[in-house]
């Protein structure tokens, strides 16, 4: 499975923005860019992701690097909602019905301070 | 709309004992899988089904075992238990489209085992 290398935390101020790295050297042309965050005591949450192209949704952006070796989660304004375990993953594209499974590394956990 | 619905949310066993974890998916989702998560690490993927039949399998010893049933629930059990089985697990659905990008996760069932 490749690999992706987090920080182990990072802390931001509530209303500013936040800009979560993550890297990826030996991705290969099929894997999918995941990010999902889990808050505490809840499962995993869906973030964003993306494939070759920056993603833009509701909760977050997500650009990636042109050799796609790397990639940022950015969240525009953070708030103390967002204060979580944010996992940066790679999912090899199966096709058909198959999802495929995550593997999860130990991620980086967000502190958001008032 | 449910979410994944997950049951029992705590429960407590000894060792040697069985447990028998279910889940409920999303309406209309067709694919389920389980991870593990031990306290302070990322999931671990555990199966996934898809229409009742095996997608996956990760790398746990035969004591786990899961099942999908026609109306798309799910059940995992653990045959004689260890102590470091003791962890939350999540049980996440999918629609089955490999082409969507998102898992939606339960909250998970936290077994203790003493």
């Amino acid at each position: 499975d490749a690999k992706t290398t987090q920080p182990n935390s990072m802390e931001s101020n509530e209303e500013e923005p936040v800009h979560l790295p993550c890297n990826h050297s030996t991705i290969s042309g099929t894997d999918y860019i995941h990010w999902y965050r889990q808050l505490p005591s809840q499962g995993p949450e869906y973030v964003i992701h993306g494939l070759t192209s920056n993603v833009n949704n509701r909760m977050a952006s997500l650009a990636i690097a042109e050799d796609r070796k790397s990639s940022t989660l950015i969240l525009h304004r953070a708030t103390l909602r967002d204060a979580a375990v944010y996992y940066c993953i790679l999912r090899e594209d199966a096709g058909g019905t198959s999802y495929g499974k995550l593997t999860f590394g130990q991620g980086t956990i967000l502190t958001v301070h008032p | 709309d449910a979410g994944v619905t997950q049951s029992p949310t705590h429960l407590i066993k000894t060792r040697g004992q069985h447990v028998t974890l279910r889940c409920s998916p999303i309406s209309g989702h067709k694919s389920v899988s389980w991870y593990q998560q031990v306290l302070g690490q990322g999931p671990q993927f555990i199966f996934q089904y898809y229409e009742k039949e095996e997608r996956g399998r990760g790398n746990f010893p035969d004591r786990f075992s899961a099942r999908q049933f026609p109306n798309y629930s799910s059940e995992l059990n653990v045959n004689a238990l260890l102590l470091g089985d003791s962890a939350l697990y999540l049980c996440a659905s999918h629609t089955g489209n490999a082409n969507t990008g998102e898992l939606f996760f339960g909250e998970g069932s936290r077994l203790t085992v003493l």
